[in-house]
């Protein structure tokens, strides 16, 4: 079945304590993304990337990294947490280096940072 | 700067009352504009994208239009099972990102 997944789906943490999300998708797409979902504030894309070991910054970048070493994978890692980055995220994946395919979304990570 | 917004926040409808679903933006040379459906607790589920003003594509009870400054997207006759949040996005010729607008919540009424 065509998906993209994400780990953990639930994840309470503290504040200062690096933690990772991973996501990966069987469709062999190019382009994929993560956003962050907040009340009032809707999507938000935090870093996006075209292929592989090519990625940038979208709207809301500051607080994560990502890397992009293989075309199925693209973790999300907070190094430092803050409760300002509890959110639910959702990472998606599309077939076009440019993502100008419809995205496949996740079914998202709620993280609560304490 | 990239913007979306969507209007109204919430809709509520009854079952068979037709209605519009408005998203309006603001982007430096429009690449494409999408519609996405979101059900509690889950990710978005795409429904259309449209490239150019004058575009529409349709898809059971749904109908997406695109001016040069808004979309539409009609529900002609909704059905509960439409009940869910609608999302906008565009995505700019001067990249690669993507905007999503807040959503407009929809509620239909048996």
């Amino acid at each position: 079945e065509a998906q993209v997944t994400q780990n953990p789906r639930y994840l309470i943490t503290v504040t200062g304590k690096k933690l990772t999300v991973t996501c990966s998708q069987n469709m062999n797409h190019e382009y994929m993304s993560w956003y962050r979902q907040d009340p009032g504030l809707g999507l938000r894309q935090i870093y996006y990337s075209m292929n592989v070991e090519v990625t940038d910054k979208g709207d809301v970048p500051e607080g994560y990294k990502v890397s992009r070493k293989e075309k199925r994978n693209f973790p999300l890692i907070l190094e430092s947490p803050s409760p300002n980055q509890t959110s639910l995220y959702f990472c998606a994946s599309s077939l076009g280096s440019g993502g100008l395919n419809e995205q496949f979304f996740g079914p998202g990570t709620r993280l609560t940072v304490l | 700067e990239d913007q979306v917004t969507q209007s109204p926040e919430a809709l509520r409808l009854q079952e068979g009352e037709s209605s519009s679903l408005n998203c309006s933006y603001t982007v430096s040379g429009l690449r494409g504009l999408f519609w996405y459906r979101q059900d509690p607790g889950k990710g978005p589920e795409f429904l259309f994208t449209l490239y150019s003003a004058g575009e529409e594509k349709e898809k059971e009870r749904l109908k997406a239009t695109l001016t040069k400054k808004e979309s539409f997207l009609h529900i002609t006759a909704p059905k509960p099972e439409d009940s869910a949040t609608y999302l906008c996005a565009v995505q700019a010729h001067t990249g690669n990102q993507f905007y999503f607008g807040t959503g407009t919540s929809l509620t239909v009424i048996p």
